[in-house]
């Protein structure tokens, strides 16, 4: 399985709701990361779990909140936000080498409204 | 720190013709290259990527790209394109000795979106 799943694939709220982003690895992966993509932009870094802490929060405003609960799965719980925070959420594992690749999911599209 | 800049970015060739989609890359240290694709409503792929030793690698559906260090660049090319390589690419990059928690940081490049005529 060389899969990364993420759930739901669209999501529209409201800036008042509370949502929660998922994403699912079984491929012994010890990283994962939380991209956001705005359209026509590259991929800009949110978070680094590393054995299922918290390594790298690239300054990501408190309305973003990552969990990892295990080393399979990541989480991304989403509160308050403001309608520039819509975008395609990627998530993706590796292993912990810098040499390895990173496996991206194909995003959850959200849209904030 | 490093960044990355794609020189195009929009490529529109025809069927069967030869691309070149241009990286160039800035970094005090050594770097590790890849080459990633994005098809419309999809996560990233990576296409191929230079870590070390030959600095031309290919990939599987017959891109190659060549690691110039003199001039920090990491060109991606194909002989003859198909319908099927429209799509959007970033070059990317990572420090090669990035330890600890730094080495999840892949900067990407702006992204080159290559659409392919009949």
């Amino acid at each position: 399985d060389t899969e990364v799943t993420q759930t739901p694939k669209h999501l529209v709220m409201g800036m008042t709701n509370k949502k929660s982003l998922k994403c699912e690895q079984h491929m012994g992966h010890r990283a994962m990361y939380w991209y956001k993509q705005k359209a026509k932009k590259p991929p800009e870094l949110m978070f680094v779990y590393s054995y299922e802490k918290l390594s790298i929060n690239e300054s990501v405003p408190s309305r973003f909140s990552p969990e990892c609960p295990n080393s399979s799965l990541l989480n991304l719980h989403l509160h308050a936000l403001q309608p520039e925070d819509s975008a395609l959420y990627l998530c993706a594992s590796s292993g912990t080498g810098s040499r390895e690749k990173l496996f991206f999911g194909s995003g959850t599209q959200l849209s904030v409204l | 720190a490093q960044s990355v800049t794609q020189l195009d970015s929009q490529v529109p060739v025809f069927e069967e013709a030869p691309v070149e989609l241009r990286c160039n890359y800035s970094s005090s240290v050594s770097v590790y290259l890849f080459w990633y694709v994005q098809y419309p409503n999809q996560g990233l792929q990576l296409l191929l990527k230079y870590l070390s030793g030959s600095t031309l690698v290919e990939s599987i559906n017959g891109f190659e790209a060549e690691f110039n260090k003199s001039q920090t660049s990491f060109h991606l090319r194909k002989p003859s394109v198909h319908i099927s390589d429209t799509a959007e690419y970033f070059c990317a990059v990572r420090g090669a000795n990035a330890g600890g928690t730094s080495y999840g940081k892949l900067t990407f490049g702006q992204g080159t979106i290559l659409t392919v005529h009949p």
